[in-house]
């Protein structure tokens, strides 16, 4: 079936940088865009921007400019989001999300499935 | 960016009561509006996808409607399992936003 699989809770310092992964199984990977999500505790959902596993090419939302790096490697179907100077309002459930519209169409924020989320902690 | 306001924050309703969850964007969207459940400790849910259109498995009370700036998500008869976070989402010109989510509890 269709699944993301995303990698374990880390726990960073401040001005540390966190880089979490996505693999994705039951479907041709570069195929459909990835974006990431994440959701500060007690908090609403944040969109972070997207990539394009089959260029390559990402799209970020204004807020994170300059401190997000979205990658992927095809050869092993996985998907990750670098996060650099991280503070402690980074502190956050970081998910990753395909959209169900397919590549080269523009996506179209049709969310399926979901990864299971990554806890990331920032705390001296 | 195009910024989304979605009231109410909260909601308390009772089982069998019909729920109304609104949206509005800060500028036309056309029809690109989402609609998410998210279950405590779960990651998000698409039930409504392009404002109007029922993702398959999506029981059918609930329901989505609007065009340009106001959206309005509808539970015709709340059941319990409907406890849940309710958030809006937009996509236009590349770029996603969420609304804040609705809370929705059992009175």
């Amino acid at each position: 079936q269709v699944q993301l699989v995303q990698s374990g809770a880390e726990v960073k310092k401040p001005g540390a940088s966190v880089k979490v992964s996505c693999k994705a199984s039951g479907y041709t990977f570069t195929g459909y865009y990835m974006h990431w999500v994440r959701q500060a505790p007690g908090q609403g959902l944040e969109w972070m921007g997207w990539i394009n596993p089959n260029s390559g090419g990402t799209n970020y939302a204004q807020k994170f400019q300059g401190r997000v790096t979205m990658t992927r490697d095809t050869s092993i179907s996985t998907a990750y989001m670098e996060l650099s100077r991280l503070r402690s309002d980074d502190t956050a459930v970081y998910y990753c999300a395909r959209d169900l519209n397919l590549v080269p169409a523009a996506p179209r924020g049709w969310f399926d499935p979901w990864g299971q989320g990554t806890l990331v902690t920032v705390s001296s | 960016d195009i910024q989304m306001t979605q009231s109410p924050s909260s909601l308390s309703a009772s089982v069998g009561d019909r729920v109304t969850i609104t949206c509005q964007a800060s500028q036309d969207i056309s029809n690109y509006l989402n609609w998410y459940q998210q279950k405590p400790g779960k990651a998000p849910k698409l039930l409504i996808y392009d404002a109007s259109n029922l993702e398959t498995g999506v029981p059918s009370r609930f329901s989505g409607s609007g065009s340009g700036t106001d959206f309005t998500f509808t539970i015709s008869s709340l059941q319990p399992e409907d406890i849940a976070t309710y958030y809006c989402q937009q996509y236009d010109n590349l770029l996603i936003t969420f609304g804040q989510g609705t809370r929705l509890e059992i009175k």
